[in-house]
């Protein structure tokens, strides 16, 4: 089955404790990005990639980062993590570098920083 | 900037109603623009994909047009369902930037 995974789907930590939150595709697809969703700000976009080794940053990139070192898997790491960063996160990919074919999501990772 | 606005925020109707939701966005260059649904503690579902170059998709019940010129979309729900209910995103791809921006949504709940 053609799925977009995530991993923890739910995550309490506190301040400045290191985490990952890791996401894997089973497609083959070129484009998967990272948003976190906020009541009243809907999704927006932290980072995407392109290809392996492609990353470049969205429009909330501050205290998150990413790699790509494989096709399938595109962990978001915060490496201090902060309260304001409690959110809900989701993980997609597209076959398209470009976005001419629609994004599949994950199910949604939900962090809470304390 | 591209800025993408979903009106209205909520939308309740009763059952076998059809429907329109509306998406805007101020940037016309656009490559493509996605329609999704969203339930409750789940991901999001893509419902129809519009290209830059289409007028309209269709899949089933839904029914998505796209005016670039006017930056608009909207989204037909055509014979509503309980089923239905849940919160549709709109999404544009904006030519050369490789991000995607999103609408806060609509919220719809169709009423049996």
């Amino acid at each position: 089955e053609a799925q977009v995974t995530q991993n923890p789907r739910y995550l309490i930590t506190v301040t400045g404790k290191k985490l990952t939150v890791t996401c894997s595709q089973n497609m083959n697809h070129e484009y998967m990005s990272w948003y976190r969703q906020d009541p009243g700000l809907g999704l927006r976009q932290i980072y995407y990639s392109m290809n392996v080794e492609v990353t470049d940053k969205g429009d909330v990139p501050e205290g998150y980062k990413v790699s790509r070192k494989e096709k399938r898997n595109f962990p978001l790491i915060l490496e201090s993590p902060s309260p304001n960063q409690t959110s809900l996160y989701f993980c997609a990919s597209s076959s398209h570098r470009g976005g001419g074919q629609p994004q599949h999501f994950g199910d949604g990772t939900r962090l809470s920083i304390l | 900037k591209q800025e993408v606005t979903q009106i209205p925020a909520a939308l309740s109707v009763p059952e076998g109603e059809n429907l329109v939701l509306n998406c805007s966005f101020t940037d016309s260059a656009i490559y493509n623009l996605q329609w999704f649904r969203q339930d409750p503690g789940k991901g999001l579902t893509s419902l129809l994909l519009i290209q830059s170059s289409q007028r309209e998709q269709t899949s089933g019940r839904l029914n998505a047009s796209l005016d670039k010129s006017s930056g608009r979309s909207t989204l037909y729900i055509a014979a509503s369902q309980p089923g239905d209910s849940a919160t549709y995103l709109c999404a544009v791809y904006t030519s050369g930037t490789y991000k995607y921006i999103f609408g806060t949504g609509t919220r719809l709940k169709v009423l049996a």
